[in-house]
């Protein structure tokens, strides 16, 4: 099973202020994605990361905001850009090994408050 | 859009009691996923159904599809305080996944 580093695992951040999240894995994956859970919350997709082109952002979410890089089949990063406190929350990254339809495999998560 | 609900939304037992989480779909589902995720941590993958009506066991935990592969259920046996944390459901499927609700489990020693 793939192993995942994720960092940060948290951070305070001020408003306005942009992040960016780093996730390795330890082993080559096709697909790569990026959650974010609210407190107390379900996970939601906010986009398919795409080795070598630009990533499928799910409904709500935009590229402006959050924009990601995959530059290989093992990395990935997430910016939260120009943060305001609705944006504190749990993002995860996540992979899925072997079959397209196959389990998810999660990263430790970031934590994120926004003041 | 599909919508992946789950009841309950919230579910505290004594120990040793039983515990079920439904899931429900708007629509039919290729396959459905189950996973826990422990206060503080991270979603890890318990199963994956794929057949209309399947059913399978891992130790205390019974997973079941329903036979319109619109439902599933997970049922825990004789619930113990390692049981504590939060079960999703997902939807499956290539790439869009869609999460359930949720369903978080409390166990009183």
């Amino acid at each position: 099973s793939a192993v995942i580093s994720q960092k940060p695992s948290r951070d305070i951040c001020q408003r306005g202020t942009s992040l960016t999240i780093q996730c390795q894995v330890d082993s080559q994956v096709t697909m790569m994605f990026w959650y974010r859970q609210q407190p107390g919350q379900s996970l939601t997709l906010i986009a398919t990361a795409n080795q070598g082109s630009e990533a499928t952002y799910e409904s709500g979410f935009v590229i402006d905001k959050f924009p990601i890089s995959r530059p290989n089949l093992t990395f990935s990063t997430l910016t939260v850009s120009n943060m305001s406190p609705e944006d504190s929350s749990i993002y995860l990254c996540s992979v899925r090994e072997g079959a397209p339809t196959g389990e998810l495999f999660f990263g430790e998560g970031s934590r994120l408050t926004v003041l | 859009g599909q919508q992946v609900m789950q009841i309950p939304q919230y579910q505290h037992v004594q120990e040793g009691e039983d515990f079920t989480t439904y899931c429900n779909s708007s629509t039919t589902l290729s396959n459905i996923q189950w996973y826990k995720q422990r206060p503080g941590g991270h979603p890890v993958f318990l199963i994956q159904l794929v057949k209309s009506g399947e059913v399978k066991k891992q130790k205390r935990l019974t997973f079941q599809f329903g036979e319109a592969k619109k439902n599933s259920s997970l049922h825990i046996t004789a619930t113990q305080t390692t049981d504590v944390g939060t079960y999703f459901c997902n939807s499956g499927g290539y790439q869009k996944v869609t999460f359930g609700t949720g369903t978080k489990l409390q166990v009183i020693p």
